[in-house]
């Protein structure tokens, strides 16, 4: 079985451009999470999608993130315009219920640097 | 306002001690933790976890320990093995929050030969 697939795996932007991070949940499961983690900090709770809908978006930074996910399938994150604070990791997760006893499966990430 | 705390940014022990790392919360309400391990250049992998109704969970060479009164947490590993060497995230979730996970810092842990 193919684990979470995010791509890309590095990306450098500059201040004011855009920026749009994918993610490829394992077949068939339908929640799908994106958190976030800033200079070593702790991990954040982005947004959660439940198929194609976003069940909860409360840990979406500003509207200058949107995420999508057409047909329930996989995930874009887009940062626009991008700021220097938005640099970090952007990890991926999916699981195929909500069951919270065995946690989910996360992607390696995406490492964004806002220069 | 962070209710998930690790105040211990790193932890080195010695191959085939035993590791301790803990975790501090502030939300009652928690009804899940959780610990992942962490690798560079990689996603965290979950471990291990433990309902707030149970005290201990054991898996191998991990257990969880649950303090609901001090609300803390700590893991356990024993022998430690430098292969152990990662970042250890403890997270809490709320039963009424679709699987959304509440992380703490991480833990830095070395295990050395």
């Amino acid at each position: 079985e193919a684990g979470v697939t995010q791509f890309p795996s590095h990306s450098v932007i500059e201040k004011g451009q855009t920026v749009t991070l994918r993610c490829d949940p394992i077949s068939g499961h339908d929640n799908l999470y994106w958190y976030r983690r800033v200079m070593g900090k702790e991990i954040k709770f982005l947004l959660h999608f439940v198929k194609e809908s976003k069940q909860d978006e409360s840990g979406m930074p500003n509207n200058r993130f949107l995420a999508e996910r057409t047909g329930g399938t996989y995930s874009t994150l887009k940062v626009q315009p991008a700021e220097l604070e938005d640099s970090g990791v952007y990890f991926c997760a999916s699981s195929p219920d909500r069951r919270r006893n065995y946690g989910y499966t996360f992607g390696s990430g995406t490492r964004l640097t806002v220069v | 306002d962070q209710q998930v705390k690790q105040n211990s940014p790193s932890l080195s022990v010695q191959e085939g001690r035993i590791s301790i790392l803990n975790c501090d919360y502030t939300n009652s309400m928690f009804d899940y933790f959780l610990w992942y391990k962490k690798y560079p250049a990689e996603g965290p992998t979950f471990l291990i976890s433990i309902s707030s109704i149970k005290d201990k969970n054991e898996d191998g060479r991990f257990t969880v320990f649950l303090n609901k009164s001090a609300k803390h947490l700590s893991l356990h590993i024993v022998p430690s093995q430098p292969g152990d060497s990662a970042v250890y995230f403890c997270a809490a979730s709320l039963y009424n929050q679709g699987g959304k996970l509440i992380f703490g810092q991480g833990t830095e842990l070395s295990v050395k030969p």
